[in-house]
């Protein structure tokens, strides 16, 4: 079965640079979340997509942005990178914005230098 | 606000043991979900069971069942004849019907030894 895909797996940036992590939900998943989880930590809720809107916002710095597109995948932009933003994001699909079923992406581990 | 603790950090047991990973949490709300995933060293997310709040019987799955007390807002995991492959970071966590995110528990490591 498809299962929700995320790229790239590993990513390594310098501070103040740019990135772009992807996330290809399952097909027919409308809605997507972005997760962060650092070090030793539990994951932290980013940012929530429901048919390319905006559904919920969690803890997401202003540099980052999210959107998701007519394909229903979604991207995740990081600007002016901190040694901080070092975390594995997850990317989450579910079959609509009321199911309670999340699939997790296996992650993408970013690590700024 | 809702919130998911988890006061056990690590736990250890041997093989073919049974543990019971504890999760207690926070809402007012009444339509939720309760979930506990595992995180094995690959750091995959896997689901390992799901229950839903307006359900009384607890959820089973194979080796794993749940414990769940909704007037105590308790939701234990309890993982009978354990296996090596069950060594992983265990997180509960709480889904709020309308609020389109899942809340995740600090986790508890779980090391089983042979």
């Amino acid at each position: 079965a498809a299962g929700v895909i995320q790229s790239p797996r590993h990513l390594i940036k310098e501070k103040r640079e740019t990135a772009t992590l992807k996330c290809y939900p399952i097909p027919r998943h409308d809605t997507v979340y972005w997760y962060q989880q650092g070090p030793g930590q539990d994951p932290q809720f980013l940012i929530s997509f429901y048919e390319k809107m905006q559904s919920d916002k969690g803890s997401i710095p202003d540099r980052f942005s999210a959107q998701q597109f007519s394909d229903y995948h979604s991207e995740l932009n990081m600007s002016s990178l901190e040694l901080g933003d070092s975390a594995l994001y997850f990317c989450a699909s579910s079959l609509s914005q009321v199911d309670e079923k999340l699939f997790f992406g296996s992650g993408t581990q970013l690590s700024v230098l | 606000a809702q919130t998911v603790t988890q006061s056990q950090p690590e736990m250890s047991v041997q093989e073919a043991e049974t543990v019971t990973l504890s999760c207690t949490y926070d809402t007012s709300e009444s339509n939720y979900y309760l979930f506990w995933y595992k995180q094995p060293p690959s750091r995959q997310m896997i689901l390992v069971i799901r229950q839903e709040a307006y359900k009384q019987q607890n959820a089973t799955e194979n080796r794993f069942s749940v414990n769940f007390q909704k007037a105590a807002k308790s939701f234990s995991l309890k993982i009978s004849d354990s296996q090596l492959g069950d060594t992983a970071m265990y997180f509960c966590a709480f889904y709020i019907q309308g609020a389109q995110k899942l809340v995740f528990g600090q986790g508890t490591r779980l090391t089983i030894n042979p």
